[in-house]
């Protein structure tokens, strides 16, 4: 079956240091990838997305390549800010197969 | 363009009650999925509605079901309840074209809390 794995948090990192959250993935299919954050007490916010191999998605600074042949959809950012604190969570759609995953989230917190 | 509405945002129920959840997806958004977010399972799929038809289910028992309504409202119910069913409880919607490429938006949440 479909899953998704992303690195464990928390990440805390300091105001301007660069960002990575690995996020890899396992389908039968074809499926589109997705960055949700969700800032404290509030639903999950679409981050960016990818619907096929190399695409990239790129949203206020955050990027991800959908790398097929790694299987993985990595966050990046180059410099983060104290904003980003937030929880981060990498999602697998694949509606052929009637599917759609999340992986555990990774906390991120970033400190002046 | 109103986000997606779920009320009430927090409940607190006793072990063996029931409960309603209701959804409000963003205006010309036909598919309602819900969601349940815990510490410690993460994040799962309940299920789907599109057309007031269910399209998609996750791996939940009977006891959690739903609905959906003619203008796209959808409800959820929860019957006996138990303590591990307390989580916030996420609505998204979308467009509803049941591809793969489809954004879904989602509320705020209900935390419900089962004592």
């Amino acid at each position: 079956g479909n899953s998704v794995t992303q690195m464990e948090g928390p990440v805390t990192l300091s105001e301007e240091a660069f960002l990575t959250i690995n996020c890899t993935y396992t389908a039968t299919g074809y499926p589109s990838l997705f960055w949700y954050v969700q800032y404290p007490g509030e639903g999950l916010q679409l981050l960016l997305k990818a619907t096929k191999a190399d695409d990239k998605g790129s949203n206020k600074g955050f990027e991800a390549t959908y790398r097929k042949e790694t299987t993985s959809f990595h966050l990046e950012k180059g410099s983060v800010q104290v904003s980003d604190s937030a929880v981060y969570f990498c999602a697998l759609s694949d509606l052929d197969n009637n599917d759609m995953r999340f992986g555990a989230g990774t906390r991120l917190t970033v400190k002046p | 363009k109103a986000g997606v509405t779920q009320t009430p945002r927090y409940l607190i129920k006793t072990r063996g009650q029931q409960v309603t959840l209701s959804c409000s997806p963003i205006s010309g958004h036909r598919s309602v999925s819900w969601y349940q977010q815990t510490p410690g399972q993460g994040l799962q799929f309940l299920f789907e509605y599109f057309s007031e038809t269910q399209r998609n289910k996750g791996n939940f028992p009977g006891r959690f079901s739903g609905r959906q309504f003619s203008n796209s409202r959808s409800e959820m119910n929860v019957s006996t309840l138990e303590l591990g069913d307390s989580a916030l409880y996420l609505c998204a919607s979308s467009v509803g074209t049941g591809t793969s490429q489809e954004t879904q938006y989602f509320g705020p949440g209900t935390r419900l809390l089962v004592l």
